[in-house]
């Protein structure tokens, strides 16, 4: 266990369907990110919030929209996705703004696929 | 931009040492890590090394940095099948923005 939680773990959804990604830490983090993890690919950063502000947004599509209504949460909404967004998606956080060395946790990743 | 890569895949057998190799780019990166993914995980932080430094021990970890070469290597002593898992290399580069490598898959037969 790593302090960070991921639900659902598994997810299967149409291309059609409204679905929701949620991501929780009680770690005291300041910063939460989602990442995608693809087949043979880098993991790519996608969203970045820091203290519930998004940082950074990756040129990420449209179709992914990242809400953190504070810092514990953080959610990936999800609408009319497209089969090669089958992935992992994975959430971390980290405790920023200091010298330190920022160790990100990472959640266990929801297994998406688009059908 | 950054840019980290590794290969993808390594085999070894039980009880050998195992390298894994990373270059990245970003030459002001502050630290370099290795994350662990085992089957049905999420990465694990296994080990970090600070750039200023060029060797870093920690058990049967051993991690090399050639910061003029940009090369991190992550050297596993009397490998064990228990470290079956992908291995990823991760730059800190630009503000808290964590780049991360293809990972490199790593198979140890008894």
């Amino acid at each position: 266990e790593t302090g960070v939680t991921q639900t659902p773990r598994h997810l299967v959804m149409g291309m059609t369907n409204k679905k929701s990604l949620k991501c929780e830490q009680h770690l005291g983090h300041n910063a939460m990110y989602w990442y995608k993890q693809s087949a043979k690919k880098p993991l790519e950063l996608m969203f970045v919030y820091n203290f519930k502000e998004q940082t950074e947004n990756n040129s990420v599509p449209s179709r992914f929209s990242p809400e953190c209504p504070n810092s514990s949460h953080l959610f990936l909404h999800l609408h009319t996705l497209q089969p090669e967004d089958s992935a992992l998606y994975l959430c971390a956080s980290s405790l920023t703004g200091t010298a330190m060395n920022t160790e990100a946790f990472f959640g266990q990743g929801t297994r998406l696929t688009v059908v | 931009g950054e840019d980290v890569e590794q290969s993808l895949f390594l085999s070894v057998r039980e009880g050998d040492s195992s390298v894994i190799n990373c270059t990245y780019t970003d030459s002001s990166s502050t630290y370099l890590y290795w994350y662990k993914q085992e089957p049905g995980a999420g990465l694990q932080l296994l080990t970090y090394i600070f750039s200023n430094m060029d060797m870093k021990q920690d058990q049967r970890l051993t991690v090399l940095l050639n910061k003029k070469d940009k090369h991190l290597s992550l050297r596993i002593a009397d490998t064990q099948t228990g470290d079956s898992a992908i291995y990823f290399c991760a730059e800190l580069g630009g503000f808290q923005k964590l780049v991360f490598g293809t990972g490199t898959r790593l198979l140890v037969s008894p």
